[in-house]
This record gives C-alpha cells, structure tokens and sequence, in this order.
C-alpha cells in the first residue's frame, strides 16, 4: 500500500506571495491532518479534515487555509507568506471515523523557504 | 492545556548499549500515545501506539510503557545500533475538541545519537 504522498517537496518563495501544498493520504484514509514543524516550536497542529470537513483547527491564523476534496486528497493554503512561515509542513492520514483510536501516518513533508 | 516534554533533548550513547527514552504530559485524560521517530528533514515514521487500557508494546528492540496516571511514557531501545540514529518524538492523544476530533500533542523530541 503506497504511505502519504506530499507534494512539492520543496518549495521558495517570495515573502507576500501565496502558495498551495497538497497531500494525498493512504488509500482508504478519510482523516488528513496538518502540521507545522519548525526548530523553535517543534510541531504544531494546523487543521485535520474528514469527509471534506474540517473538524478541528489549531491556532494559527487565517493566511492559513485547506480544503478536502471527495476523493480524501487535501491541500493546504498560505496567503500573504511571511518569512516566519519558513517550516516543514507536514501531512498525517488516518482511517478516519473515530480518530482517536488510529495511528497517524505521516508523508515526507514540504520545505518551505520564504525569502 | 495539554503539555508534553521529553528528557533530554539530546543522548549520544555507544553501539550495543541499551537506552530508554522519556516521555510526560500535564493532563492524564488521554486515549492514547504514539512514539515517533525522524529522520533530518524527513517525515515521521511511526514506531509504537499505546491506547489508554495498555501498559505497553512491543515491536522488534522497541518497548513503550505507559503509565497514564503519573502522565509518563518510556521507549527502551535495546542493543542500539548507528541505524537508530534519529530525533524520537512521542506524542499524546486527548482533549476533545469537537466533531469527533480529538487533538494530538507532540514533545518536542529527544535527539538520540548512536556511535559506532
């Protein structure tokens, strides 16, 4: 079975811009989950979709933004990028339903650089 | 809120010795706990998952004990070897936070280095 796929896997961009990570979980998975990773403040949970509605959100602002589409493929948003959004942005599946009891599968990650 | 802290940051141990690896948290109303493990600048690959009613798990060398009620988690690696090389991560399984959601806390790792 293919694990979490995330992509670009690296990415540069230009402080204001906007950009678009996607990540497709592990075939049968209704649960994606974001996070941000960074040196300072470790990981930080950014959102978690099931059936294309988002059912938790961390706190982060709302530059920060996703969508799930029907097929449990996600995306991830980030308007007006600010140097502080340099990190490794993760994506978790899991099996859905009742999160709580599921391990969570994570994808390689896209390094995100704001310049 | 939930906090978790694993001690030490760093470990830097000998080829073969055996090792344990801590884990605590602030609020024991949990469901469960995953060990991760990373390597640099990759994803996490999950390791062990201790629902609430277990005491530990076992995988391979890996062995978690979980003790919910004093809020603490161990990872024993025995025999380590240079492949273990890696930061370990564990992470707790609590808080409702609505619309069957139940929020994942993560430590900030212990970054452990076997020398050959």
């Amino acid at each position: 079975k293919a694990g979490v796929t995330q992509t670009p896997r690296y990415l540069i961009k230009t402080r204001g811009q906007q950009v678009t990570l996607s990540c497709s979980p592990i075939s049968g998975h209704r649960s994606v989950s974001w996070y941000q990773q960074t040196p300072g403040q470790g990981l930080q949970f950014l959102f978690e979709y099931f059936s294309e509605t988002q059912r938790n959100k961390g706190n982060f602002p709302g530059r920060f933004s996703g969508r799930q589409f029907s097929n449990s493929r996600s995306e991830m948003n980030v308007s007006t990028l600010e140097l502080g959004d340099s990190a490794l942005y993760l994506c978790a599946s899991s099996p859905g339903g009742v999160a709580v009891l599921y391990e969570q599968y994570f994808g390689p990650g896209t390094r995100l650089t704001v310049t | 809120k939930q906090e978790v802290t694993q001690i030490p940051a760093a470990l830097s141990v000998p080829e073969g010795e055996n090792l344990v690896l801590n884990c605590s948290f602030t609020d024991s109303a949990i469901y469960n706990l995953q060990w991760f493990r990373q390597d640099p600048g990759k994803g996490l690959t999950s390791l062990l998952l201790i629902q609430s009613s277990q005491r530990e798990q076992t995988s391979g060398r890996l062995n978690a004990s979980l003790d919910k009620s004093s809020g603490r988690s161990t990872l024993y690696i025995a025999a380590s070897q240079p492949g273990d090389s890696a930061t370990y991560l564990c992470a707790v399984r609590g808080q409702y936070s609505g619309a069957g959601s139940y929020q994942l806390t993560f430590g900030k790792g212990t970054k452990l280095s076997v020398i050959p």
